[in-house]
């Protein structure tokens, strides 16, 4: 089977540094993507890390160590429309390649 | 990219009866998908269309509950029928741009009393 964990909430400080976790397991693994939802909104894709290491995508990263089934979404110089919650993803190369999504972490910001 | 609409954007609707929902795409796509989103909760596949075949039903999801159509490559709809409460949910389709990218229209926010 598969499955991913992820923090329910996470708050932080408007300007600050958050780093939302994500560990996965998967019969077969492509890659691990990273979706944002505003309330009331539809999930928009982030990012998408295949291989080992950190991406950079403005003041979002996203980090994927395959061999600790592990990567995270790093938000800097949060703002306030930063908000929402955030769902990593995975493609399982075995249970017909559908992509499924974690629970999601609905990430706080503070002023 | 791919732009997706959906109709309608929200309906209340009594137990018993049915609703369908709409997708439109403005490119051609290959398989289209539709999810289950509880307020606060991730998102549960619940098919996945294809055009020209039936459509794929995950676990728990029935053909008979929430008939799927696929007329063409950029169009799908999904009924759910027979409502109760606990259908009660919001309704996404997406589409796929790549093999790990999946663009979302704006969801249906059914409520059923």
């Amino acid at each position: 089977g598969q499955s991913l964990e992820q923090p329910s909430e996470v708050t932080a400080v408007e300007g600050a540094i958050v780093q939302i976790n994500c560990t996965y397991q998967t019969s077969g693994f492509y890659g691990l993507s990273w979706y944002q939802q505003h309330d009331g909104g539809a999930p928009t894709f982030l990012s998408y890390n295949a291989l080992d290491g950190l991406e950079e995508t403005g003041r979002f990263s996203s980090f994927l160590s395959r061999s600790d089934s592990y990567g995270y979404l790093l938000l800097q110089e949060l703002q306030m429309k930063d908000s929402a919650s955030y769902f990593c993803a995975v493609r399982d190369a075995v249970e017909d390649d559908k992509i499924i999504f974690g629970k999601g972490t609905r990430l706080h910001i503070l002023p | 990219s791919a732009v997706i609409s959906q109709k309608p954007s929200r309906d209340i609707c009594q137990r018993g009866t049915s609703l369908t929902i709409q997708c439109q795409v403005d490119s051609q796509v290959t398989m289209m998908f539709w999810y289950r989103q509880q307020p606060g909760q991730s998102l549960t596949l619940i098919a996945t269309a294809n055009q020209g075949s039936e459509a794929t039903y995950e676990s728990g999801f029935v053909i008979d509950k929430f008939p799927i159509s696929r007329p063409n490559l950029t169009f799908s709809t999904l009924t759910v029928s027979n409502m109760s409460p606990e259908d009660s949910s919001i309704y996404l389709c997406s589409v796929e741009v790549s093999s790990y990218e999946q663009y979302f229209g704006p969801g249906t926010r059914l409520t059923v009393t």
